[in-house]
């Protein structure tokens, strides 16, 4: 059980827009505490997509955006494409239990 | 190019202790903290712990009886031990550096190393 929560799934055809929810608490989101998102290409090991709610690394398409609101964030991909299928990853920090790096426990992304 | 090479035994005897090594190379190991997260297979990413090169950690909570990550500047590593092992313990374990600036996320990634617990 993760300690931010993602759906298991989300599917969408070429060219529309999905969006990947993070919801979390109290002690994590909730409190203020930046959101990260990875993408898990499959056999490969996870990238930044976006860091600090918002942000995207030089080199990450426009198509992927990110925001923060209260307890949960959102990541939204437009205009899909096939290349984007993958796992994809929440990551903050929860402050209680002494505190530590939390993930979410991930969304795979099918391309219809 | 700063690269990130994970490395130790692929396989460990259950109640035994396993220890990985991550050799960064193109970078100083200086400024940043040093991770480690695993992840089962076919499963969701776990974090682990992480150290700063001074010398500080922070551990899972879940974890921290079981952990010790130790880093060796002169030799551009850093390296975990996980105690007790059972085959829960079975994952790809990855090294990650993540930065101290403005926000804290992993910004570079080894390739993983697959680690399995059994006799």
């Amino acid at each position: 059980q993760s300690v931010l929560t993602q759906p298991p799934s989300v599917s969408g055809a070429p060219g529309q827009r999905v969006a990947i929810s993070c919801t979390g608490s109290r002690s994590n989101i909730g409190a203020g505490y930046d959101v990260h998102w990875y993408q898990q290409l499959p056999g490969t090991a996870p990238k930044v997509l976006i860091y600090g709610n918002s942000n995207r690394p030089s080199g990450v398409p426009g198509r992927f955006s990110a925001s923060r609101s209260g307890s949960s964030a959102s990541l939204v991909i437009t205009g899909l494409q096939a290349e984007d299928e993958a796992d994809y990853y929440c990551q903050s920090y929860d402050n209680s239990l002494s505190g530590s790096r939390v993930f979410g426990g991930g969304t795979t992304l099918t391309v219809l | 190019q700063v690269q990130l090479q994970e490395s130790g035994p692929g396989l460990v005897k259950p109640s035994e202790t396993l220890s990985l090594t991550c050799t960064v190379s193109g970078a100083s190991i200086s400024n940043y903290y040093w991770s480690w997260i695993r992840q089962p297979p076919g499963k969701g990413l776990e974090y682990i712990g992480s150290i700063f090169y001074s010398g500080s950690t922070n551990y899972n909570p879940s974890l921290k009886s079981r952990v010790t990550i130790s880093v060796d500047t002169s030799k551009s590593q850093f390296s975990l031990k996980l105690t007790s092992v059972t085959a829960a313990d079975t994952a790809i374990y990855y090294c990650a550096r993540a930065t101290q600036g403005d926000y804290w996320y992993f910004d570079l990634w080894g390739r993983g190393t697959l680690v399995t617990v059994s006799a």
